[in-house]
C-alpha cells in the first residue's frame, strides 16, 4: 500500500500571501489529521477530519482552515501568512477516528515564509 | 509547563550500547504512542501502549507503560547507527477522546556513534 503523500514537499511564500497544502491518506483510511511542527513549540495539532467533517480543531487562529473531500484527500489552507507560520506541516491518516488509533504520517510540507 | 515531558532531550551513545528514553505525562494517560522522526521528515509509527504494565517490542526496541507513574519508557538494546533520529512520544489524555486530544513531547534526539 502506498503511504501518506503530501504535496508540495517544499514551499516558499511571502508574508501576506496564502497557501494550500495537500494530503492524500493511505487507501481506505478515512481520518486525516494535520499538525504543525516547529523547533520552539514542537508538534501541535491543527485539525482532524473524518468522512468530510471536521471533528476537532486545535488552538490556532482562523487563518488556518482545512477540508476533506469524498475520496478522503484533505487540504489545509493558511491565509495572510505570517513569519511565524514557517514550519513543517505534517498530515497523518488513520483507519478510524476512535481510540486506539495508529496514525501514519506523511513526509510533511516544509513551508518557509519570508 | 509541558504536559508531556521527554528525557533526555538529546543522547549520544556508542554503537552497541543500550539506552532508555522516558516520557512522563502530567495528566492521566489513556494511550501512549512512540514515533521516530528523521530530521525534517514525517513520523514513523513505532508502538502503541494502552494498558498499565503493557510492554511491546519490535526488533531491538521495547516500550513499557507505567500507568500509575503516568510514564512510558523506550529502551533500545545494542544500538545501531540506523536507530539515530528523533524519538517522540504522543499521548491521548482525554478518556474517550479523539485525535484532537493527542499531545506530543518535544522529542529526544538520538545519535549513535559508530
Amino acid at each position: 500500500k502506498a503511504g501518506v503523500t503530501q504535496t508540495p514537499r517544499y514551499l516558499i511564500k511571502t508574508r501576506g500571501q496564502q497557501v494550500t497544502l495537500s494530503c492524500s491518506p493511505i487507501s481506505g483510511h478515512r481520518s486525516v489529521s494535520w499538525y504543525q511542527q516547529t523547533p520552539g513549540q514542537g508538534l501541535q495539532f491543527l485539525f482532524e477530519y473524518f468522512s468530510e467533517t471536521q471533528r476537532n480543531k486545535g488552538n490556532f487562529p482562523g487563518r488556518f482552515s482545512g477540508r476533506q473531500f469524498s475520496n478522503s484527500r484533505s487540504e489545509m489552507n493558511v491565509s495572510t501568512l505570517e513569519l511565524g507560520d514557517s514550519a513543517l506541516y505534517l498530515c497523518a491518516s488513520s483507519l478510524t477516528a476512535s481510540v486506539p488509533y495508529e496514525q501514519y504520517f506523511g513526509p510533511g510540507t516544509r513551508l518557509t515564509v519570508t | 509547563s509541558q504536559e508531556l515531558e521527554q528525557s533526555p532531550q538529546s543522547l549520544i551513545v556508542q554503537e552497541g550500547k543500550n539506552l532508555t528514553i522516558n516520557c512522563t505525562s502530567s495528566k492521566t494517560l489513556y494511550g501512549l504512542y512512540w514515533y521516530k522522526q528523521k530530521y525534517g521528515e514525517g513520523l514513523i509509527f513505532l508502538m502503541m501502549l494502552q494498558k498499565g504494565g503493557e510492554e511491546k517490542s519490535h526488533e531491538k526496541i521495547t516500550a513499557k507503560l507505567d500507568e500509575k507513574k503516568q510514564q512510558s519508557s523506550l529502551h533500545i538494546t545494542a544500538s545501531q547507527p540506523s536507530h539515530a533520529g528523533i524519538y517522540l512520544c504522543g499521548a491521548d489524555v482525554s478518556y474517550g477522546g479523539s485525535q484532537g486530544n493527542l499531545i506530543f513531547g518535544k522529542g529526544t534526539k538520538l545519535s549513535v556513534k559508530p
